[in-house]
């Protein structure tokens, strides 16, 4: 089946700061990818939907200015957590569509100190 | 906007009993999927269903779509160790194949 990666698988940063997590189909295009946010014991939420060449569309609640998402090419979604806060800290999945399916990520988890 | 719920939330069984977790959506589906995800990892997909009544089976697994469409059922025959994880329901409401709702997963464990 197809392939999506995601870089990095983990990573603790400061309150206050900044991180970048990206999201690569690896043998398929996606001009579509899906960002959710998994907290412990928790399913799946869907924040955005990443569009290529165009804006992300957000769901209700989340905040734009804050995960920012940018797919720059058919291959690579990135979503940008600015100002991170501890209530931040979670589980990010992103996936892109194929055929009848979902391909998920494997996930980055994020700690904020 | 839409909700998926599923029962039960956890289920402990014996190996070799059987197992069924229970989906139901707030509204009509255009179709439904199934994920499991292991303890640590990512959401794996199982199957779709498309149609109304739909009934599938793979080997000790069996998937069934209501027939209006809004609620699906997942039963495992003689669960085995492996079978462990969360299995998650799936609704796409809009029939863009794509934007899914996950439903709140049932966790099971199988001890031997």
């Amino acid at each position: 089946g197809a392939v999506v990666s995601q870089h990095p698988s983990r990573v603790i940063c400061k309150s206050g700061t900044s991180v970048k997590i990206e999201c690569r189909s690896l043998d398929f295009q996606a001009t579509t990818m899906f960002w959710y946010r998994q907290f412990p014991k928790q399913s799946l939420m869907l924040m955005a939907t990443s569009n290529e060449g165009s804006k992300a569309t957000y769901e209700q609640g989340v905040e734009k200015d804050k995960f920012l998402i940018n797919h720059a090419s058919l291959t690579l979604s990135t979503l940008t957590v600015t100002s991170a806060h501890p209530e931040d800290s979670s589980f990010y999945i992103c996936s892109a569509p194929g055929g009848d399916e979902q391909y998920f990520g494997p996930g980055t988890r994020l700690t904020v100190t | 906007g839409q909700q998926v719920m599923q029962i039960p939330q956890y289920q402990h069984v014996q190996e070799g009993e059987d197992f069924t977790t229970y989906c139901n959506s707030s509204t009509t589906l255009s179709n439904i999927q199934w994920y499991k995800q292991r303890p640590g990892g990512h959401p794996v997909f199982l199957i779709q269903l498309v149609k109304s009544g739909e009934v599938k089976k793979q080997k000790r697994l069996t998937f069934q779509f209501g027939e209006a469409k809004k609620n699906s059922s997942l039963h495992i025959t003689a669960t085995q160790t492996t079978d462990v994880g969360t299995y998650f329901c799936a609704g796409d409401s809009a029939g863009t194949a794509s934007k899914l709702t996950f439903g709140t997963g049932t966790r099971l464990q199988v001890t031997l």
